[in-house]
């Protein structure tokens, strides 16, 4: 399995765009780059996922250059709502078990 | 509709009890996942099943722990003889078993606190 390297944390001010980039060196030709978001005391919650180039939906964008070997989580214009831990994942398929790393822990400051 | 279900929400235990932590997967969906997560951690895998079968229990971390799904919906993990070290917030999460579709479906956990 890819092993992902990402911040540890990260602080923003509301109204800012958060990018939170995360290395994936060794992820493979079948992998896919997924983005979860934990709030405290709640499980995770599927953010968005990518292959390649870019990818947008109602929360987040994600960026994957063509060497595939990092990607960047985008949030744009932050609330204090968007303070969470931040997972970044490289999945074979849609039923394998997922490997978290620690995350990046966002904190947005008013 | 109804999410990820687990209960109980929160258990403390002695240490050399067992205990029982139940999960209510979203209905369709046929693949179940168990994690743990110790306080400031990342999600641990436990065991995954496909249906009833358990294709990978490669994350259990002793004999002292076991899991069981029957009719393709609720499990249980258990947890024999609990330590001290089995303290942790236990997740289970559930996924449809066909398609590119990589989003889990996570429950709100149960903490456990082993004293």
């Amino acid at each position: 399995l890819a092993k992902t390297t990402q911040p540890i944390s990260m602080d923003s001010y509301e109204g800012q765009e958060v990018n939170i980039t995360c290395s994936h060196n060794n992820i493979a030709t079948n992998d896919y780059i997924t983005w979860y978001q934990q709030f405290p005391s709640q499980g995770p919650r599927f953010i968005i996922q990518g292959y390649k180039t870019k990818v947008t939906n109602e929360v987040a964008s994600l960026f994957i250059p063509a060497d595939r070997k990092s990607s960047t989580l985008s949030l744009p214009r932050v609330s204090l709502s968007d303070t969470a831990v931040y997972y970044c994942l490289v999945v074979l398929s849609g039923n394998t078990p997922l490997v978290f790393g620690k995350g990046t822990r966002l904190s947005v400051i008013a | 509709g109804a999410g990820v279900s687990q209960s109980p929400s929160n258990k403390v235990t002695e240490k050399g009890k067992d205990v029982e932590l139940r999960c209510d997967p979203i209905s369709g969906h046929t693949a179940l996942y168990w994690y743990r997560q110790r306080l400031g951690q990342g999600l641990e895998f436990l065991i995954y099943f496909q249906g009833n079968s358990a294709p990978d229990k490669s994350g259990l971390p002793s004999d002292r722990f076991s899991a069981e799904r029957t009719g393709e919906s609720v499990s249980t993990l258990t947890i024999q003889r609990t330590q001290q070290e089995d303290s942790a917030v236990y997740l289970c999460a559930s996924s449809l078993s066909s398609g590119k579709v990589y989003e889990q479906y996570f429950g709100p956990g149960t903490r456990l606190t082993v004293t």
